[in-house]
């Protein structure tokens, strides 16, 4: 089946700096993206959802890419800062034979040092 | 507003003990789905259902069972506690749709000594 793996796990990076976090999945069939941010001790909350028919989208400072040849979708938090700090994770649904179920990466911790 | 209700949000349960969490969702969502999350470990998914009456076995469904009596209802269900089961429980809910996200609810904190 389908799995995914996020890197870096850990991630420290200066105010205004930027950050890039990487989802790389093995089922050329994925079709549905999602990030989602988890704040220290709340909820994931969905940060953005793409479509295999779209490649580049972004959010208030953040852009997602998602490159179907490498298999691979990143999120790129452009001069990040402290409120950015959190858990952010990746998850990839299949389009064959799908219920609806995600795939969920292992999740990113980012701090934003002030 | 739609939502997912967990209750409690966090429970303390001896060894042996029954602990049942559960889980509302008002989204009409037919899909609901229960997490543990543990620092290196991610979101492990341990049971889920596609609609009243049905569960599913997720990843690691060991020493867990799981209830869906209505749409809006889920439980999980720790049957004899251990300590290896202490960790922060997510219910979430979403569409039977490939392109559907979930809604998480807040999380519930067991601790089981």
């Amino acid at each position: 089946g389908e799995q995914v793996e996020q890197r870096p796990p850990h991630l420290s990076v200066r105010e205004g700096d930027s950050a890039v976090i990487t989802c790389t999945y093995t089922d050329p069939n994925s079709y549905y993206f999602f990030w989602y941010k988890q704040e220290p001790g709340a909820s994931l909350q969905l940060l953005m959802k793409v479509f295999s028919s779209t490649e580049i989208n972004e959010g208030q400072g953040f852009t997602v890419l998602l490159n179907k040849k490498d298999k691979r979708l990143s999120l790129n938090l452009t001069a990040a800062h402290p409120g950015d700090s959190a858990a952010y994770f990746c998850a990839v649904t299949p389009i064959t034979g799908n219920t609806g179920k995600l795939i969920f990466g292992l999740g990113t911790t980012l701090q934003v040092q002030p | 507003e739609a939502a997912v209700t967990q209750s409690p949000r966090n429970k303390v349960a001896v060894t042996g003990g029954k602990v049942t969490l559960s889980c509302n969702q008002t989204n009409n969502h037919n899909n609901m789905y229960w997490y543990r999350q543990d620092t290196g470990h991610g979101l492990r998914l341990i049971h889920y259902s596609y609609g009243a009456g049905s569960t599913e076995k997720g990843d690691i469904p060991d020493g867990y069972k799981a209830s869906r009596p209505s749409q809006e209802n889920f439980s999980l269900i720790l049957e004899l506690a251990t300590p290896s089961q202490t960790s922060v429980y997510f219910c979430a809910s979403g569409r039977d749709s490939a392109n559907s996200d979930y809604t998480f609810g807040s999380g519930t904190r067991l601790l089981v000594i």
